[in-house]
């Protein structure tokens, strides 16, 4: 069956630093992988997505490019703010019933 | 007003109890999913629907029921809740993004269930 493992957290970084945040996927046939992140006291919200190989997603300053070599879709920002502070659930899709989630990592951004 | 509003946003209840759990939505999508979130397992998929007539089970539908009452609302009811039952719940809906074609959730806000 399809599966999402992301990296466990939480990841505490300090404003500025880079993040990278691992996501590695299972799936049969050629998915669409998506990154949602979920504000305290909010729902879910998608970040970004790719739909095919070596395609890159990006919003908000983070990217995230899919790798199906590796299958892989690592979440990446090059200078985190205190904001950013949220747990991010790597996801796929490929087409049938529902997306796969990952079990989220908490990133928390101190000043 | 939210695209997915979910009511309520938090109950406590007491074993034994029947809860039900609204959503309705505006994005007009035909794909609706109730997920539960719990912490250091993400979310996992309790039912979903592709329109009216189409309910489906998810990898954790015991002891959960739904309705789909129309393209709008779909419920989610826990006939006896239990304390395991205790965790964040999420309506979702599903529809193709304009630009690239892919399949994206929109997520409501969440409903909190607390059952002693």
């Amino acid at each position: 069956g399809n599966s999402v493992t992301q990296m466990e957290g939480p990841v505490t970084l300090s404003e500025e630093a880079f993040l990278t945040i691992n996501c590695t996927y299972t799936a049969t046939g050629y998915p669409s992988l998506f990154w949602y992140v979920q504000y305290p006291g909010e729902g879910l919200q998608l970040l970004l997505k790719a739909t095919k190989a070596d395609d890159k997603g990006s919003n908000k300053g983070f990217e995230a490019t899919y790798r199906k070599e590796t299958t892989s879709f690592h979440l990446e920002k090059g200078s985190v703010q205190v904001s950013d502070s949220a747990v991010y659930f790597c996801a796929l899709d490929t087409g049938r019933r529902a997306l796969t989630f990952g079990s989220g990592t908490r990133l928390q951004v101190q000043p | 007003d939210a695209d997915v509003t979910q009511t309520p946003r938090n109950r406590i209840t007491k074993t034994g109890k029947r809860i039900m759990l609204e959503c309705s939505q505006t994005k007009g999508h035909d794909r609706m999913y109730w997920y539960r979130q719990d912490p250091g397992l993400g979310l996992r998929l309790i039912y979903y629907s592709f329109d009216v007539k189409d309910i489906n089970k998810g990898e954790i539908s015991d002891g959960y029921s739904v309705s789909r009452q129309a393209q709008a609302k779909f419920s989610l009811s826990l006939e006896s809740a239990i304390p395991n039952q205790t965790a964040l719940y999420f309506c979702a809906t599903m529809g193709a993004d304009a630009s690239s074609g892919a399949n994206v959730l929109t997520f409501g806000a969440g409903s909190r269930l607390t059952v002693l």
